[in-house]
């Protein structure tokens, strides 16, 4: 069975960074394409950035472009999210998500997310 | 971006009711729609791609339709572990996928 765990949440001062890891494991990672989402605290889901199988291609959410930094290490079957001058509107569970691999973007599955909060 | 609007926001549904839920698109998008199922502490969990294919092991109570800029996601029959908020989500691969506000369905 598929399966993602997401580490790396916690709490970080405004301005501060944070780095988010996302393991994958039972597929062929470098197959696929892989998304980061999240959901802040009382509103919907948010698509946050996605990265193709091979790292060559990465688009972000415009509210975290120039900010967040998505990359993977295909031999370590990870994905990581790099998040720089963090605010507060960045609070949120934040999930990791494989594409379906058919065309469009569909994440299916998710994992189980990992809380960030931004606060001072 | 392209805007999804869901409608309604919340529903209030008893075991067995029939629940529909609609989602609409600022602009065409063909048929590049999923319907999402979260339930609280949950990952969310991919029900229908392509507006209408139900994916893999998802119960046959839930039908989605609609192409262009309306979609509908039906439950036939609303069973107790169908309680949850349900996401649209245009799925098109050159814009930034976007989601709909959810629709929460409770118990009556």
């Amino acid at each position: 069975e598929v399966h993602l765990v997401e580490s790396g949440g916690g709490l970080v001062q405004p301005g501060g960074s944070l780095r988010l890891a996302c393991a994958a494991s039972e597929f062929t990672f470098s197959n696929y394409w892989m998304h980061w989402v999240r959901q802040a605290p009382g509103e919907g889901l948010e698509w946050v950035a996605r990265i193709n199988g091979g790292g060559t291609t990465r688009n972000y959410a415009a509210s975290v472009k120039g900010r967040f930094t998505i990359s993977r290490d295909n031999a370590k079957s990870t994905l990581y999210l790099q998040m720089n001058t963090l605010k507060a509107e960045d609070t949120a569970i934040y999930y990791c998500a494989r594409d379906l691999g058919v065309l469009g973007n569909y994440g299916d599955p998710w994992g189980q997310g990992t809380l960030v909060t931004v606060s001072s | 971006d392209i805007q999804m609007t869901q409608s309604p926001s919340s529903v209030s549904a008893s075991v067995g009711d029939r629940v529909t839920i609609t989602c609409r698109a600022s602009q065409d998008i063909s048929n590049w729609l999923a319907w999402y199922q979260h339930k609280p502490g949950k990952a969310p969990k991919l029900l229908i791609y392509g507006a209408s294919t139900l994916q893999s092991g998802v119960p046959s109570r839930f039908r989605g339709s609609g192409s262009g800029t309306d979609f509908t996601l039906t439950i036939s029959s609303l069973q107790p572990e169908d309680f949850a908020t349900y996401y649209c989500q245009q799925a098109d691969a050159s814009p930034p996928p976007t989601f709909g506000g959810g629709t929460k369905v409770d118990i009556k």
